[in-house]
C-alpha cells in the first residue's frame, strides 16, 4: 500500500464547477504539499500545510492531522486549471517526500 | 518563494554518451537536494539525496555508477547520466529544501526531458 493515496485519479469538470481532490497518508509527517504539474512537466508548489487551512486565490487546501487526510479545492474552475495535481507528504522521520500518484484534472470550457 | 533552476529543460543525446543536468538554488543555500525521475503517467520516484560536501545517498535499485551526483557547493548539484541508453529516457526533476522556522519547504526545478536516441 502506498504511503500517500490520492483520489480521484482523473477528474473532468465544466468551467465554473467546484473541484475537490482528496489525499490520505499513512506516515508521520512534518508537512503536506500540494503540487501542480502542467503538461510541459515543470512542478509548482501550491501549498505547504502542517495544520488547518490555507487559501490562495481560487485554491483552498485543508488538512486534518488526526484523520491523516488533506483536500485541495478549486473554486470556479477554469480551463487553465487543467493539470496534474500531486499530494506529497513530507515524512517526519527522514524529511523525504512521499508522493501520491497524482490527479489529472481537465476543465472544459 | 525560493527558486530552484534546472538546466537544460530538454536534451537529446546519442546512446553511449553522457549528459549532465544542473540544479541550482538561486536565493538560498541548500545543503540537501533531491533528484527524482518520472515515467509517463506516473508520479515522481526518488533516485538519490545529494548532500553538499559528501557522497550522495542512492535509493535502492538506482545505479550510482550510472547516475553520478555531485553537490560541490551549497547552491549547485549536478546529475550526470553516464553511457546513456534509450531506457534512460525520462523526465528528471531536482528539488531543494529550505528549513524555515522549523518547517521544511520543498522547491522544485523545472525538470529536464532526456531523450536518448
Amino acid at each position: 500500500k502506498n504511503e500517500v493515496e490520492q483520489s480521484p485519479q482523473n477528474l473532468t469538470a465544466q468551467e465554473g464547477e467546484f473541484i475537490t481532490i482528496n489525499c490520505s497518508y499513512s506516515v508521520g509527517i512534518s508537512a503536506l504539499h500540494w503540487l501542480q504539474q502542467h503538461p510541459g512537466g515543470g512542478i509548482v508548489s501550491l501549498f505547504m500545510l502542517s495544520s488547518g487551512k490555507k487559501k490562495h486565490g481560487r485554491l483552498i487546501a485543508t488538512i486534518n492531522i488526526q484523520e491523516k487526510h488533506s483536500s485541495l479545492h478549486i473554486t470556479a474552475s477554469h480551463p487553465r486549471d487543467s493539470a496534474v495535481y500531486i499530494c506529497a507528504a513530507h515524512r517526519s522521520n527522514d524529511y523525504k517526500l512521499s508522493f501520491g500518484a497524482g490527479t489529472t484534472v481537465t476543465v472544459r470550457a | 518563494g525560493a527558486v530552484v533552476s534546472q538546466h537544460p529543460s530538454r536534451v537529446i543525446c546519442k546512446s553511449g554518451t553522457s549528459v549532465k543536468i544542473e540544479c541550482r538554488s538561486l536565493d538560498f543555500q541548500a545543503t540537501t537536494m533531491f533528484w527524482y525521475r518520472q515515467f509517463p503517467k506516473q508520479s515522481l520516484m526518488l533516485m538519490a539525496t545529494s548532500n553538499e560536501g559528501s557522497k550522495a545517498t542512492y535509493e535502492q535499485g538506482v545505479e550510482k555508477d550510472k547516475f553520478l551526483i555531485n553537490h560541490a557547493s551549497l547552491t549547485l548539484s549536478t546529475l550526470t547520466v553516464t553511457s546513456a541508453h534509450p531506457e534512460d529516457s525520462s523526465f528528471y526533476i531536482c528539488s531543494a529544501q529550505e528549513m524555515d522556522r522549523g518547517v521544511t519547504e520543498a522547491f522544485f526545478g523545472q525538470g529536464t526531458r532526456l531523450t536518448v536516441v
